[in-house]
């Protein structure tokens, strides 16, 4: 079974330029989570999705980041303009169920390594 | 706020002998606890959990006890293996969040052979 697909695996740009990242879920998985890690802490959730529909993205900068998942598959985070602090690791998962986090249902991606200058 | 704090940064222990990974946290309202373990340029994967019902949950050489009076848990590794050397995050959940996952900051586990 393949895993949760993410792209590109590192992208570095300058402050103030915009940048994309990809998820492709596990097949079959409803639920679609995006974190951020910066260096020396732990994942924190900025976006869950539950199909196309957002769940929670209270914790997201809606300033400058966006994310879709317009047909319930992929999805699509985007930060634009870049500010140095959002130099960070961009984790995609996935559940089978809204309430992956009980138990171990939740898969990560490897994640999109971000450097902003 | 940190709910769920891993105040040990690193550590190092020896090939055979036992690993003790500790996590604190503060909601009370947690009533799911897991183990996440992190290799470089890979995403975290599940390692273990125990829910807030059990003190102890037991798989192979992994132990995860839960003192739920003291807002605290462990993960004991026995023996540690020079492959268990990654990052390894305190994740908690509960139903008042939606078991949305609040992980803590990690802590680097070198085993040397």
């Amino acid at each position: 079974e393949a895993g949760v697909a993410q792209s590109p695996r590192y992208k570095i740009i300058e402050k103030r330029q915009s940048v994309a990242f990809w998820c492709n879920p596990i097949s079959g998985h409803a639920t679609l989570y995006w974190y951020q890690q910066i260096l020396g802490q732990g994942p924190k959730l900025l976006i869950q999705f539950q199909n196309n529909g957002v769940v929670d993205d209270s914790q997201l900068p809606k300033d400058r980041f966006s994310a879709e998942r317009l047909k319930g598959v992929d999805s699509t985070l985007k930060i634009q303009p870049a500010k140095l602090e959002d130099s960070a690791v961009y984790l995609c998962a996935s559940s089978l169920v809204p309430q992956g986090g009980r138990n171990g249902e939740l898969f990560f991606g490897e994640g999109s390594r971000l450097t902003v200058l | 706020d940190q709910q769920v704090k891993q105040n040990s940064p690193s550590l190092s222990v020896q090939e055979g002998r036992i690993s003790i990974l500790n996590c604190d946290y503060t909601n009370s309202m947690f009533d799911y606890f897991l183990w996440y373990k992190k290799y470089p340029a890979e995403g975290p994967t599940f390692l273990i959990s125990i829910s807030s019902i059990k003190d102890k949950n037991e798989d192979g050489r992994f132990t995860v006890f839960l003192n739920k009076s003291a807002k605290h848990l462990s993960l004991h590794i026995v023996p540690s293996q020079p492959g268990d050397s990654a990052v390894y995050f305190c994740a908690a959940s509960g139903m008042d969040s939606s078991y949305k996952l609040i992980f803590g900051s990690g802590t680097r586990l070198l085993v040397r052979p």
